[in-house]
């Protein structure tokens, strides 16, 4: 069955410093999202992507967060200068929207925890 | 109504009883609303999807019910099993194909 891979699983970092966050969306999927989870909270969206540009992004989702999708396979997620409240479940997940599919794919998180 | 912080709602049901998960929602312009479970360490999982004209749609053991009335949503699911404790949460899906997912529920199936 197609998933949605995240790496790292886990990342400690230092406040203040850039973190990538890397996810290898499913192979046919066109859209692809980043949505993040703090802790015993509700998952919230950051950003969409589609065709190669943003097509929606949220409040949390500030210049020092950035997207990119460098390759055929990969869909990364950068945050410039770490902050503790960025510490967070980062979510990727894709899509396949033509056929009017729902379905999201969400992939197992990276665990971010900025000290 | 909205839950903040840690204090997620909880339902527990015993195995082999139906469980009745609720939603509100407050985007009457939503396309989709959607399910999802989250086990533990774990990201969303898609469980069912019914489209805003609908009233009501059946899965596998799942029913999702879309009272657009009220702005209500639920999930039952039928003869409940340990696999499926969990967080369930709600989402609403808009026409720019973003979700937003609603506070989710704890779901602890007893023994």
């Amino acid at each position: 069955e197609p998933e949605v891979t995240q790496t790292p699983s886990h990342q400690v970092t230092q406040m203040g410093q850039e973190v990538i966050l890397r996810c290898v969306p499913i192979s046919n999927h066109l859209y692809f999202y980043w949505y993040r989870q703090i802790l015993g909270q509700k998952v919230e969206f950051l950003v969409s992507f589609y065709n190669n540009e943003i097509s929606e992004k949220s409040e949390i989702f500030d210049d020092q967060f950035s997207v990119e999708r460098p390759d055929g396979s990969n869909f990364t997620l950068k945050i410039r200068s770490t902050k503790l409240e960025d510490s967070a479940m980062y979510f990727c997940a894709s899509s396949d929207l033509r056929t009017m599919n729902t379905e999201a794919f969400f992939g197992q998180g990276t665990r971010l925890t900025v000290v | 109504g909205e839950s903040v912080g840690l204090h997620l709602p909880t339902l527990s049901v015993q195995e082999g009883d139906n469980s009745i998960i609720n939603c509100a929602y407050s985007n009457s312009a939503s396309d989709y609303f959607i399910w999802y479970k989250q086990e533990s360490g774990k990201g969303p999982q898609f469980i069912i999807d019914i489209r805003s004209n609908m009233d009501k749609r059946q899965g596998q053991r799942v029913t999702v019910l879309l009272n657009k009335t009220v702005k209500h949503l639920s999930l039952q699911i039928a003869a409940t099993q340990p696999g499926d404790s969990a967080v369930y949460f709600c989402a609403a899906l808009d026409s720019a194909r973003q979700l937003t997912f609603g506070s989710g529920t704890q779901l602890t199936v007893l023994p």
